[in-house]
């Protein structure tokens, strides 16, 4: 089965400063892995993915992803923190042998960005 | 591209009655899925069509939801004789069928939210 870990519920960062929301997963066969953002009473916004190659990969407004197989974790960052990052970040798998394509989510982690 | 549209988006209903809320996808995405959404928790997939077909459902969706995709286009999620503990964001989302095996990201509507009083 397919499971995806955000061990935090929430993170605090000083707006200029780096940021790293982390995500951990857990699938039987290969991780196609993504990232979203959601705003307060909206649906969820598509970030950046990891399905193969360079494990750093980049994605919308700044953010990159670095994908680690050993440690089956796929951390979210940004060199600087903006206040208009505040928002709610999911993860979520894939089973690259699930033919649903179906996105298995996390809990979560709320990202607050303080000016 | 004009996005995942869903109607309502706020829905506020009694116990006991039934609601039904409608998605359209994004026009040339065949396949379609419907996520729910509790307070503090991540989207719990619930369903997916592959054009009128639904092809997979989840445990979550007991026998008084049901969902619809009569022509491959837009589709309709049932709930009868709604609980209080159906009260959630109830979220669509489509994607193209990808000849590589699921590279493409779902593309979310802004969601139903329903309330059970």
């Amino acid at each position: 089965a397919q499971s995806v870990a955000q061990p935090e519920d929430q993170v605090n960062v000083a707006e200029g400063n780096p940021l790293t929301v982390k995500c951990t997963y857990s699938v039987s066969g290969n991780p196609y892995l993504f990232w979203y953002v959601q705003y307060p009473n909206r649906g969820l916004q598509f970030l950046l993915k990891y399905i193969t190659g360079d494990n750093l990969v980049k994605g919308s407004y700044g953010f990159e992803a670095e994908f680690n197989k050993s440690q089956t974790s796929f951390h979210l960052k940004k060199p600087s923190a903006l206040v208009s990052d505040s928002a709610l970040y999911f993860c979520a798998v894939r089973d690259g042998r699930d033919s649903s394509y179906k996105l298995i989510f996390g809990s979560g982690t709320r990202l607050l960005v303080r000016p | 591209d004009t996005g995942v549209s869903q109607n309502p988006r706020h829905k506020i209903t009694k116990r006991g009655q039934n609601v039904t809320f409608r998605c359209d996808p994004i026009s040339e995405h065949n396949r379609l899925y419907w996520y729910r959404q509790t307070l503090g928790q991540g989207p719990e997939f619930l369903t997916y069509f592959q054009n009128e077909a639904q092809l997979e459902k989840s445990r979550l969706l007991s026998d008084r939801f049901s969902a619809e995709r009569p022509k491959g286009s837009f589709s309709t999620l049932e709930i009868q004789r709604t609980e209080q503990g159906d009260s959630a964001m109830y979220l669509c989302a489509s994607s193209s069928h990808d000849r590589e095996g699921g590279r493409s990201p779902l593309h979310f509507g802004n969601g139903t939210r329903l309330t059970v009083t």
